[in-house]
C-alpha cells in the first residue's frame, strides 16, 4: 500500500524566511509524485509533477526535488501570499489512484 | 482555457434527502476522480470514472453513493438519504490519458452541508 507522509504539519515563517517542507513516501514503481497547493475553501491548484529521483522542477520561489525516499519543496525568501497548505501525492505502478498526504499548512507573516 | 468546473460551490440538504454534485472535466479530459475532504483530515479517494464507465470505486461507501459520467454531459456524484455525516467538501479532479503521469486538475469543490 503507497503511503504518504508529510512534514512538518504546520509551519510558521517570516517574510523572506527560507525553508522546506518534506514529503516522504513509499510506493511500489513510482509513475508520479504531484505537489498542490490549497488555499482555505478553495481546490487544490497544481504546482509540479516529479517522475523520477534527481528531478527538479521550479516555479517563481517555489523548487521541488524528488529522491527515491522523498521530496523536498523549497520555498525561497517566501512572501504572505505564500501562505496555504501545500498537499503532496504519490502514483504508483498499476494505479490510476494517487494517495495524498494531509498536507502541510504553511502560514508567512509580514 | 476552462478548468475543472463543479457546481453547486455549496449545497444545503436535510437528513433523508438526496444530493446530486456536478463536475464538467477540463475540455478533453476523459478521466474523472471525485474526493471527499475533511476539516483538518487528507482527501480520500472515492471513484474513478470514465466515460461511460466506472474504473474504481473501492472508496465509495456502498449504500447510498453512485456515480456515473455519461458520454454527454457532466460527471454526478449523487447521495441519497444523507446523513450529517455526509458533510463535507467534495472535490472533482480531471486527467488527460495520454501523460505518463495522471496529474489530475482539481476544481473548486462542492461543500455540502446536511442539516
Amino acid at each position: 500500500e503507497d503511503q504518504v507522509t508529510q512534514s512538518p504539519e504546520a509551519l510558521r515563517l517570516q517574510e523572506g524566511e527560507s525553508s522546506s517542507l518534506n514529503c516522504s513516501y513509499t510506493v511500489s514503481g513510482l509513475r508520479g509524485l504531484f505537489w498542490y497547493r490549497q488555499d482555505p475553501g478553495k481546490g487544490p491548484e497544481f504546482l509540479f509533477t516529479l517522475y523520477s529521483a534527481g528531478e527538479e522542477k521550479e516555479k517563481e520561489r517555489l523548487k521541488a526535488t524528488l529522491t527515491k525516499k522523498e521530496s523536498f519543496l523549497h520555498i525561497t525568501a517566501p512572501k504572505p501570499e505564500d501562505s496555504a497548505t501545500y498537499l503532496c501525492a504519490v502514483q504508483g505502478g498499476g494505479s490510476y489512484i494517487p494517495t495524498f498526504g494531509r498536507g502541510t499548512s504553511l502560514i508567512v507573516h509580514p | 482555457n476552462a478548468g475543472v468546473m463543479q457546481n453547486p460551490r455549496h449545497l444545503v440538504r436535510r437528513r433523508g434527502q438526496e444530493a446530486r454534485l456536478r463536475c464538467s472535466p477540463v475540455k478533453g479530459h476523459s478521466h474523472v476522480y471525485w474526493y471527499r475532504q475533511l476539516p483538518e483530515e487528507g482527501l480520500k479517494f472515492m471513484v474513478y470514472l470514465q466515460k461511460e464507465n466506472i474504473i474504481d470505486e473501492s472508496g465509495m461507501p456502498k449504500e447510498r453513493f453512485s456515480a456515473e459520467f455519461p458520454k454527454e454531459g457532466p460527471s454526478i456524484l449523487r447521495i441519497q438519504q444523507v446523513v450529517r455525516g455526509d458533510s463535507a467538501a467534495y472535490f472533482c479532479a480531471s486527467s488527460d490519458p495520454g501523460q505518463s503521469a495522471d496529474t489530475q486538475y482539481f476544481g473548486p469543490g462542492t461543500r455540502l452541508t446536511v442539516l
